[in-house]
């Protein structure tokens, strides 16, 4: 089992709609967990963090959080062509001296 | 404020050679971690310093290795080249070593082995 899962996609979805982006992890202990967002050609940018069970919001993300399951998610609303790119979920071990571990990443297409 | 720089940014090496990949990290950062990116394996955690001192390790061979300067500045090197470990190196910097920080990464170094 990997530590971090992913649908690789892609996922498309129309102008204005909601993407949902989903991902699991396997390590129970783990506190902290982050989305990147990757264009192609460039290198990851941290889009959300996220520590405690729930939904954090930041403009048209949100984050969700479920540690008893073991999920992650990201919601983007409105979503714009320009949000095309694929999405990195990331989860900090238990350990103190853990790791970010990073899933596959998912590909979203946001068409016009 | 600079953000994570890394040189150079493209490499060409021969099966058998060694590269010196440097990171510097934004400034007031002291924890640098590497990760290799290719597209069958995705992003993979090499090492992450903090202070100088390696705090974790990927599941990567000896022949990878790196160290962090007393100005946090980072290098890694991959001794005896293959031709697998052409892949795009990422550094990134952190403000302190932990759960609560994310991360910035630089734009890569991309080495091709040939």
């Amino acid at each position: 089992q990997k530590e971090v899962e992913q649908n690789s996609g892609p996922l498309s979805v129309p102008e204005g709609a909601i993407a949902s982006l989903n991902c699991t992890y396997s390590d129970r202990g783990s506190q902290s967990f982050f989305w990147y967002r990757q264009y192609s050609g460039k290198s990851p940018e941290l889009i959300m963090s996220i520590y405690s069970n729930g939904d954090k919001e930041d403009g048209r993300f949100t984050a969700q959080l479920n540690k008893a399951s073991q999920y992650v998610s990201l919601l983007i609303r409105d979503s714009q062509p320009s949000d095309s790119a694929t999405y990195l979920c990331a989860v900090y071990g238990s350990s103190n001296t853990g790791k970010l571990i990073f899933g596959q990443g998912t590909t979203l297409q946001v068409k016009p | 404020k600079a953000g994570v720089t890394q040189t150079p940014r493209y490499l060409i090496k021969t099966r058998g050679q060694q590269v010196t990949l440097s990171c510097s990290p934004i400034s007031g950062h002291r924890s640098v971690s590497w990760y290799q990116q290719t597209p069958g394996q995705g992003l993979q955690f090499l090492f992450e310093y903090f202070s100088e001192t390696q705090r974790n390790k990927g599941n990567f061979p000896g022949r990878f290795s790196g160290r962090q300067f007393s100005n946090s500045r980072s290098e890694m090197n991959v001794s005896t080249l293959e031709l697998g470990d052409s892949a795009l190196y990422l550094c990134a910097s952190s403000l302190g070593a932990g759960t609560m920080y994310g991360y910035t990464f630089g734009s890569g170094t991309r080495l091709t082995v040939v």
